[in-house]
């Protein structure tokens, strides 16, 4: 069974700390994508990750995929109130081009 | 700007009514496109894959004769909720990707989604 799985699914930090979100997925894949969603909107393309080691880096925002290990991490460095969202990971099946979702980590950044 | 527009965003229908949606690319042609429905404080859930010029895919569970999809042109894609309930009631997505190969073109880009609430 293809499962993608993000942790921690709920996350309350203040202003100013480090924190990273873990996506792990079982199915071989090179292709990952993280997307932010805000209350009531729909998804925001944040990084897309298609190749092992890549690392791509936005503002306060780091995305990283390690193919080898099923694993990519969405690292937020100094967090700012304005990065609180739902954030998901989605692994690419090549196939039909459909995407596996996570269940999606709410992130709360307390000024 | 956005390359996916789906309409309306928001939608107030009463019980036993049918409610389309739309979903356009609007800048690359879609020959394939997502209907992905959203439940409060959930993930996505892909209803179904439409396939421009033949039937849509539906995931089980999802019942075809109820969630209607129409991939009429290659920019195009409806979803049409028949006889709708407040069950029914929930935040629906498209998505839609470039077709064709290569690393560059492998994006999904989202319609602005629609808060369908039947009444």
């Amino acid at each position: 069974e293809l499962k993608v799985e993000q942790n921690p699914l709920f996350l309350s930090m203040q202003e100013g700390k480090n924190y990273t979100i873990y996506c792990n997925y079982s199915t071989t894949s090179d292709r990952l994508y993280w997307y932010r969603q805000d209350p009531g909107k729909s998804l925001e393309s944040l990084f897309v990750l298609l190749s092992n080691g890549a690392v791509k880096q936005e503002g306060r925002l780091m995305a990283s995929l390690d193919t080898k290990a099923r694993l990519s991490t969405l690292h937020i460095t100094a967090a700012v109130h304005d990065l609180s969202a739902t954030y998901f990971c989605a692994v690419d099946i090549r196939s039909n081009y459909q995407l596996i979702w996570g269940a999606g980590t709410k992130l709360i950044i307390k000024p | 700007g956005a390359v996916v527009s789906q309409h309306p965003s928001r939608v107030i229908c009463k019980s036993g009514t049918s409610v389309k949606i739309e979903c356009r690319s609007l800048d690359f042609q879609a020959t394939t496109m997502f209907w992905y429905r959203q439940f409060p404080k959930q993930s996505l859930m892909l209803m179904a894959t439409s396939n421009e010029g033949s039937k849509a895919t539906y995931e089980q569970g999802v019942e075809k004769d109820k969630f209607l999809i129409n991939h009429a042109s290659l920019t195009l894609s409806t979803l049409t909720v028949t006889s709708a309930h407040p069950e029914d009631s929930s935040f629906y997505i498209c998505s839609a990707r470039r077709p064709g190969g290569g690393k560059m073109n492998t994006e999904a880009f989202f319609g602005q989604g629609t808060r369908l609430t039947v009444v």
